[in-house]
């Protein structure tokens, strides 16, 4: 079955980085992309970010460029979203999310669990 | 970007009630419009992609219509279960821009 694992909570003080792990399992990693999203307390859905596992250049959100990096590792099925200069309004759940994208037919078929980032002082 | 907009942010039904959400886009994004559903500390879980395919274990309560800049939502018989807060999805380009959600209270 699939699933997608992400690392655990981390608390960072202001200015700190954090990089969060996506395991993925029970699929071929290189045929489907990976979304980062985040829910800060109490609000919406925010979309940070894409890759292709099998190769080329992530696309990030224009609120996140120069701050966030999102790498991949073929050998372990793992996507990483490391994210810089944390804010206090970064804490947030970070989840990632596989893409199905067969068109007209494009959405996000599985979440990872999720991983809470607080930032804190 | 493409730009979402959710109506209402907030609504109060009660149990067999149809309700109706609805979701515009900035752009014509013919039918790359997806549904989530997301319970109090729960991952979104999906339940309507492609503006009105339902996804395979979503009861058939819900249903989803339109096309490039309007969609809906309905629950045609509102559930205890369906308690959530519900989003639109547009994954017709980069950035993929969520709606900022509608709550559902019962």
């Amino acid at each position: 079955q699939v699933q997608l694992v992400q690392s655990g909570a981390e608390v960072k003080k202001p200015g700190a980085s954090v990089k969060v792990s996506c395991k993925a399992s029970g699929y071929t990693f290189t045929s489907y992309y990976i979304h980062w999203v985040r829910q800060a307390p109490g609000q919406g859905l925010e979309w940070m970010g894409i890759i292709n596992p099998s190769g080329g250049s992530p696309t990030y959100a224009q609120k996140f460029q120069g701050r966030v990096t999102v790498t991949k590792d073929t050998s372990t099925s793992t996507v990483y979203m490391e994210l810089s200069s944390l804010r206090s309004d970064d804490t947030a759940i970070y989840y990632c999310a596989r893409d199905f994208n067969l068109p007209p037919e494009s959405y996000f078929d599985f979440w990872g669990q999720g991983a809470l980032v607080t930032v804190s002082s | 970007d493409i730009q979402m907009v959710q109506s209402p942010s907030y609504l109060s039904a009660s149990v067999g009630d149809r309700v109706t959400i609805t979701c515009r886009t900035s752009q014509n994004i013919r039918t790359y419009l997806n549904w989530y559903q997301q319970k109090p500390g729960k991952v979104p879980k999906l339940l309507i992609y492609a503006a009105s395919t339902l996804q395979t274990g979503v009861p058939s309560r819900f249903g989803g219509s339109g096309s490039a800049t309007d969609f809906t939502l309905t629950i045609s018989s509102l559930q205890p279960d369906d308690f959530a807060t519900y989003y639109c999805q547009q994954s017709y380009s980069l950035p993929r821009t969520f709606g900022p959600g509608t709550k559902v209270e019962i």
